[in-house]
């Protein structure tokens, strides 16, 4: 099977300016994740979708970040404006997300090294 | 709460040697376990899973790892390491509503 796909792999932006992500889940799945990986550190959640529908955004900085699922398939993970905070590997995961007997593991994208000016 | 503690933020093994990671979990039943390999500029790898079938679990490269109840533990082990093993380490737990729980990762460095 194809796996979760993100683009781009690489963005260098200056502070204050937007970017946004691409994430195309695995085929079928009904839960997509967004996590944010520091330098250094395991993956954050920002945001977890169940097919359209947000389950899960209680770390997502909401002032400055937005994510989107709109079709229940691939989403997009926005940031305006950047700060220098914001240096981090994005990263999309997907799981088939059945229900409470699921237990799937999560699927990952490879990431998006974003670096802020 | 569910959670997972990942014992070692750092191990040093040389080639040739067992290496062991260890992870203790904390839920009030018999979680989904996973263990996820990272290397350099990658996403994160699932290594194996473990789902409340065998309670050793064999995975990809020569890993295994062991779900011990008794000990709420769940411990990576490969009989002898190789240089492409160095890498970060997640153990991750699920929750029933498609919650995943990370580790805060080990280091895995392999000397020649």
């Amino acid at each position: 099977e194809a796996g979760v796909a993100q683009s781009p792999r690489y963005k260098i932006i200056e502070k204050r300016q937007s970017v946004a992500f691409w994430c195309n889940p695995i085929s079928g799945h009904a839960t997509l994740y967004w996590y944010q990986q520091i330098l250094g550190q395991g993956p954050k959640l920002l945001i977890q979708f169940q097919n359209n529908g947000v389950v899960d955004d209680s770390q997502l900085p909401k002032d400055r970040f937005s994510a989107e699922r709109l079709k229940g398939v691939d989403s997009t993970l926005k940031i305006q404006p950047a700060k220098l905070e914001d240096s981090a590997v994005y990263l999309c995961a997907s799981t088939y997300g059945a229900g409470s007997l699921d237990n799937s593991p999560l699927h990952f994208g490879n990431g998006t090294r974003l670096t802020v000016t | 709460a569910q959670s997972v503690t990942q014992l070692d933020s750092h191990v040093s093994v040389s080639e040739g040697t067992p290496v062991l990671l260890r992870c203790n979990y904390s839920s009030s039943y018999s979680p989904s376990l996973f263990w996820y390999v990272q290397h350099p500029n990658k996403g994160l790898q699932l290594l194996l899973k473990y789902t409340s079938a065998a309670t050793l679990v064999k995975g990809i490269n020569g890993f295994e790892a062991e779900f011990k109840k008794s000990e709420t533990s769940f411990h990576l082990t490969k009989p002898s390491a190789h240089m492409s093993d160095a890498a970060e380490y997640f153990c991750v737990s699920r929750s029933t509503g498609n919650q995943f729980y990370f580790g805060t990762g080990t280091s895995l460095t392999v000397i020649p």
